[in-house]
């Protein structure tokens, strides 16, 4: 079975802070592919980045960067000096390499406010 | 290159009713998937449809199906409506298997 943690429910920082938001994942396949999504008030996901099972290279792009571990099964992100427009719900997701198993499986969430 | 469109964006219904949900995916995209987004569950997987062929299904009861067109636009249906089918439903597109997928504004659906 797949299955994505995300512990933290919400997170409040105050900006400039540098803020890390966990991601734990479960699963059987040795091919898998990682995501994280972010959701606005707006409500519409914001695809952020896509990291497959072979590539274990921290990823920077700006302000974010993301650091994946298979060891510990993790798929963290981080938010350096963070901006009011970086509050939104982020997701985590977990997606199967299978023809028939690519369905995504979404952690619950970790809600950032950034205050000025 | 205009992005998942989704319609209608919100919808009120009652209960017993049915509803058709409609998605435009990306120009190019074949795949399409469906998600339904609540507060209680969080955001699950109906089904994906790719070149019209329904290959994964979450674990949702039979009123909930869809369909997809040869032009890859998708529409998902529910019939028989009950309180607990309010949520916002989510289609996203992506162009292959295991590809990121890019989700539209989504359909508010409240049934009363």
């Amino acid at each position: 079975a797949q299955k994505v943690t995300q512990a933290q429910t919400e997170i409040s920082v105050v900006e400039k802070e540098d803020v890390t938001l966990d991601c734990v994942y479960e699963t059987r396949d040795t091919t898998y592919y990682l995501f994280w999504y972010k959701q606005p008030p707006s409500g519409e996901l914001v695809f952020l980045i896509r990291r497959n099972s072979f590539d274990e290279q921290n990823e920077i792009s700006g302000r974010y960067s993301w650091n994946f571990q298979k060891s510990t099964s993790s798929f963290n992100f981080t938010i350096t000096a963070s901006q009011v427009v970086d509050s939104a719900v982020y997701f985590c997701a977990l997606s199967g390499a299978k023809y028939n198993n690519n369905d995504m499986r979404f952690g619950a969430g970790t809600r950032l406010t950034v205050k000025p | 290159k205009a992005g998942v469109t989704q319609t209608p964006r919100y919808l009120i219904k009652t209960r017993g009713q049915q509803v058709t949900l409609s998605c435009s995916p990306i120009s190019g995209h074949r795949s399409v998937s469906w998600y339904q987004q609540t507060p209680g569950q969080g955001l699950q997987f109906l089904f994906e449809y790719f070149s019209e062929t329904q290959r994964n299904k979450g674990n949702f009861p039979g009123r909930f199906s869809g369909r997809q067109f040869s032009n890859s636009r998708s529409e998902m249906n529910v019939s028989t409506l009950e309180l607990g089918d309010s949520a916002l439903y989510l289609c996203a597109s992506s162009f292959l298997a295991y590809n990121e997928q890019f989700f539209g504004p989504g359909t508010r659906l409240t049934v009363l």
